[in-house]
């Protein structure tokens, strides 16, 4: 595998579910982020960890809960989810520091039903 | 803090026309200024970006953008497109003192290049 990957690509899970959004980097970045695409809305930023730190939670309401064991893995966990969190959950990886470039998975499509 | 404002949220251009997609960046501070792409069903990619020094910056695909820092702009142009560049077009803005890689995007513009 190359590049930043995310898994499941897609997923319909129902309000009361509990279900986690992984990403995987294999380009030796040492920090990632979650973003929020919603149709007709700027991409928003959700989290931030620098070498497995977090340094940013963009107001995110706590039924998202990010995880990062180390450089290369992040999670979302997702639990009572609402109709209007359905969109495309993007993951992205950079190295540490002003002016680098973001690499992006393909990001995983939530349905919540 | 910064902002982004992306003035077309579409636009659509014949095969082998110029095309120029419009951005504007609100900033306190000194920023950095990145182009992405995001074709169907994938993630962004990167275009092109500045961070200093000659102001016409070269990307990827034929794409360039030049910097206007009395303008506070950083418009996208390509001389001549193809069907291949449709795709939605996000401008986006980082502080140069925010080492932390905070990007604030635009609302993105989606380009159709029709034959």
């Amino acid at each position: 595998e190359t590049g930043v990957t995310q898994t499941p690509r897609h997923l319909v899970m129902g309000m009361t579910n509990k279900k986690s959004l992984k990403c995987e980097q294999h380009l030796g970045h040492n920090a990632m982020y979650w973003y929020k695409q919603s149709a007709k809305k700027p991409l928003e930023l959700m989290f931030v960890y620098n070498f497995k730190e977090q340094t940013e939670n963009n107001s995110v309401p706590s039924r998202f809960s990010p995880e990062c064991p180390n450089s290369s893995h992040l999670f979302l966990h997702l639990h009572t989810l609402q109709p209007e969190d359905s969109a495309l959950y993007l993951c992205a990886s950079s190295q540490f520091g002003g002016g680098a470039e973001q690499y992006f998975g393909p990001g995983t499509r939530l349905t919540v039903t | 803090a910064q902002s982004v404002t992306q003035l077309d949220s579409q636009v659509p251009v014949f095969e082998e026309a110029p095309v120029e997609l419009r951005c504007n960046y609100s900033s306190s501070v000194s920023v950095y200024l990145f182009w992405y792409v995001q074709y169907p069903n994938q993630g962004l990619q990167l275009l092109l970006k500045y961070l200093s020094g000659s102001t016409l910056v070269k990307g990827i695909n034929g794409f360039e953008a030049e910097f206007n820092k009395s303008q506070t702009s950083f418009h996208l142009r390509k001389p001549s497109v193809h069907i291949s560049d449709t795709a939605e077009y996000f401008c986006a803005v980082s502080g140069v003192r925010n080492q932390g890689g905070k990007l604030i995007f635009g609302q993105g513009t989606e380009l159709s290049v029709k034959p």
